[in-house]
């Protein structure tokens, strides 16, 4: 089975501190995505990456960053985390040309 | 930034009944997809439709897509309680594969 496996289901964290999400797949696909999901907002997409070392902002890119070091991995950080980062990460992966998105199963972070 | 709106945002109805949910979108698209998602999980791909395509089927799932009008309509038939679920289309559009997702519809299947 092809899979998108995200590091943590829960966390949490205090404010101030340097968070990672990380998000591993097997399918060997360019894409990779972040998102955010928020009651009422639906998803909305911080950042993506459709190469190793490539990266492009989505909507909302404050006061997050990423990192793709390797096809397979791709990484979420929350420098100095807020309380209004609390949410619903998803990470998903793709083909190039995003036919159909894979996703993890979600980190819910709360931030105190 | 969502091009795609869902309607409508919450259905209740019994088991055994069809679903029909909808989505609309602003401008040209090269497919258009639906994702449903359990609560606290990540999404699933059900299926895409191409723009040039009117009609899809896959199980008790059928798809329309009108461009004329700029909508799509996903139909589950003879809904059961595990259908309960959210469901979101996303567009894909451009040479750059734009992926625009919709707010969802929220389905619930009574017993």
């Amino acid at each position: 089975d092809v899979k998108v496996t995200q590091s943590s289901r829960y966390l949490v964290k205090r404010t101030g501190e340097k968070v990672f999400l990380e998000c591993v797949q097997d399918m060997d696909h360019e894409n990779m995505f972040w998102y955010r999901q928020d009651p009422g907002l639906g998803l909305r997409l911080i950042y993506f990456s459709y190469d190793v070392k490539m990266k492009e902002k989505g909507d909302i890119p404050e006061g997050y960053s990423v990192s793709r070091e390797k096809k397979e991995r791709f990484s979420l950080i929350l420098e100095s985390a807020s309380t209004n980062q609390t949410s619903m990460y998803l990470c998903a992966s793709s083909s190039l040309a995003r036919e159909k998105l894979f996703f993890g199963s979600g980190t819910q972070l709360s931030v105190l | 930034s969502q091009q795609g709106e869902e309607d409508p945002q919450a259905l209740s109805i019994q088991e055994g009944e069809n679903a029909t949910m909808n989505c609309s979108y602003k401008t040209s698209i090269n497919n258009l997809q639906w994702y449903r998602q359990n609560s606290g999980r990540g999404l699933v791909h059900l299926i895409l439709i191409r723009s040039n395509e009117r009609e899809k089927h896959s199980g008790r799932l059928r798809v329309t897509l009108d461009t004329s009008k700029k909508s799509s309509s996903l139909l589950i038939t003879a809904s059961r309680a595990a259908d309960t679920s959210s469901y979101f289309c996303a567009t894909v559009k451009g040479s750059n594969y734009q992926l625009i997702w919709g707010a969802g519809t929220k389905l619930i299947i009574k017993p």
